[in-house]
């Protein structure tokens, strides 16, 4: 069973508007979410992370937003731009290992950013 | 920096042939990671070494054997490539110790098609 879920194997929005991308959980051990961002031929690179003590964390034009009760997160890009246009993925860990035995991903969202 | 590197990026092999990828990093760090991905499927967890000497089984092991030569060095085999196995897989890395938690770095990818 999928335990990351992201249901929007596609998103396209107008360059400078806002990018909002979703990802929802079932697992309640985890702990600590990641969002990754990937090129086509290259390996995902880390975007953005934010710990289940916090509800939001912001990172330039990347905010990621917790909604720990409702085992739901969201990645907001603010303002969209052509070199967002990508894959992400949502990846989270458990916190007893300490993350030692890696992430559990998502599906991905493709994003495409219309000039 | 190399970061994480991965050898060979394309690799094609018939059906009952064996074959190894090579993955080193140069970060120092502790844990190391097999994923592959697949489309619509996302990165699902194949093997993992929490630390130098260590190996454990993710998600989908099936038909993979892992090596940790020594703490910069993690390789995969696979002893009798099936089409199954067609697939794009990534390396990874990170300095995750016990309790503790942060991002995986990637490596570009190994391009496997098994006829």
């Amino acid at each position: 069973d999928q335990q990351v879920k992201q249901n929007s194997p596609s998103l396209s929005v107008q360059e400078g508007r806002i990018s909002i991308l979703n990802c929802d959980y079932t697992n309640s051990m985890f702990d600590y979410f990641l969002w990754y961002k990937k090129y086509p031929a290259e390996g995902p690179t880390f975007l953005i992370s934010i710990s289940s003590i916090k509800d939001k964390n912001e990172d330039g034009r990347f905010t990621v937003f917790l909604n720990k009760s409702a085992k739901h997160l969201s990645l907001h890009i603010v303002p969209s731009q052509p070199g967002d246009s990508a894959v992400y993925f949502c990846a989270a860990s458990e916190g007893s290992g300490g993350g030692a035995d890696g992430l559990t991903f998502g599906k991905g969202t493709h994003l495409i950013i219309q000039p | 920096n190399a970061g994480v590197t991965q050898t060979p990026k394309f690799q094609v092999l018939k059906t009952g042939q064996s074959m190894t990828l090579q993955c080193a990093q140069d970060m120092n760090h502790n844990s190391m990671y097999w994923y592959r991905q697949d489309p619509g499927m996302g990165l699902r967890l194949i093997y993992y070494s929490a630390s130098e000497g260590t190996t454990d089984k993710g998600e989908v092991p099936n038909g993979y054997n892992v090596s940790r030569l020594n703490k910069r060095e993690f390789s995969l085999r696979l002893e009798s490539a099936a089409p199954s196995q067609t697939s794009v897989y990534f390396c990874a890395s990170s300095r995750w110790t016990s309790g503790g938690h942060g991002e995986l770095f990637f490596g570009e990818g190994s391009r496997l098609t098994v006829l």
